[in-house]
């Protein structure tokens, strides 16, 4: 699977839209880009993922370049409940039954 | 409400005695794995299920055990806990291996004295 980099640490105001963005420039053509959050040391909650078409839902959108070396996730309207490390995975259809988490990305939200 | 149950939530037990997490999830989940969390290592798995009677080793198996006699639960057995499994221990459960999102259990901070 490919690798993923994120910046350490993000600081978004409260209310407004954090945009978290990750390069995996050796992704392949069959490997999905994922998003999973982990607030404090809670069990991580997915919350996208998307192979190379934007994607939306209820909690963010999923941005990928047409190159697909990058994508960024947006969170709309940032909230306080936000504030988590937020990881983004590649992983093939084939590859082995596993998420492969790396340092993800500290986004502080603040009131 | 769909979820994954491990158990216990805290555990400090002593060097040797052996010990079992439980997990279930009560979404009929073919596939099933566990990972350990530890400070600037991040999440690594440490054994999987892809159904009843199939499991298979992760990235850090040793000392560790696993059995899947039912879909729903996947119990990780330390036979013989040593200090260095002291760490936060995840369950996880999913459809299967494509396009599906994972589910994972609240944790297990186990420390071993």
């Amino acid at each position: 699977d490919a690798k993923t980099t994120q910046p350490p640490s993000m600081d978004c105001a409260e209310g407004r839209a954090a945009n978290l963005p990750c390069n995996h420039s050796t992704i392949s053509g069959n490997e999905y880009v994922y998003w999973y959050r982990q607030i404090h040391s809670q069990g991580p909650q997915y919350i996208i993922h998307g192979l190379k078409n934007n994607e939306t839902n209820e909690m963010a959108s999923l941005i990928i370049t047409e190159d697909r070396k990058s994508s960024t996730l947006i969170l709309p309207h940032a909230t306080l409940r936000d504030t988590a490390v937020y990881y983004c995975i590649v992983r093939s259809q084939e590859g082995a039954q596993k998420l492969v988490f790396g340092q993800g990305t500290r986004l502080t939200i603040n009131p | 409400e769909a979820q994954v149950t491990q158990n216990p939530r805290y555990l400090i037990t002593v060097t040797g005695k052996k010990l079992t997490v439980t997990c279930s999830q009560n979404m009929n989940h073919e596939y099933m794995s566990w990972y350990r969390q530890d400070p600037g290592l991040g999440l690594r798995q440490i054994y999987y299920s892809m159904n009843v009677e199939v499991t298979d080793k992760g990235d850090v198996p040793e000392g560790y055990k696993v059995s899947r006699k039912e879909k729903r639960n996947f119990p990780l057995i330390l036979e013989s806990p040593s200090p260095n499994q002291t760490s936060l221990y995840f369950c996880a459960s999913s459809w299967g291996r494509v396009n599906t999102e994972a589910f994972f259990g609240q944790g297990t901070r186990l420390t071993v004295v």
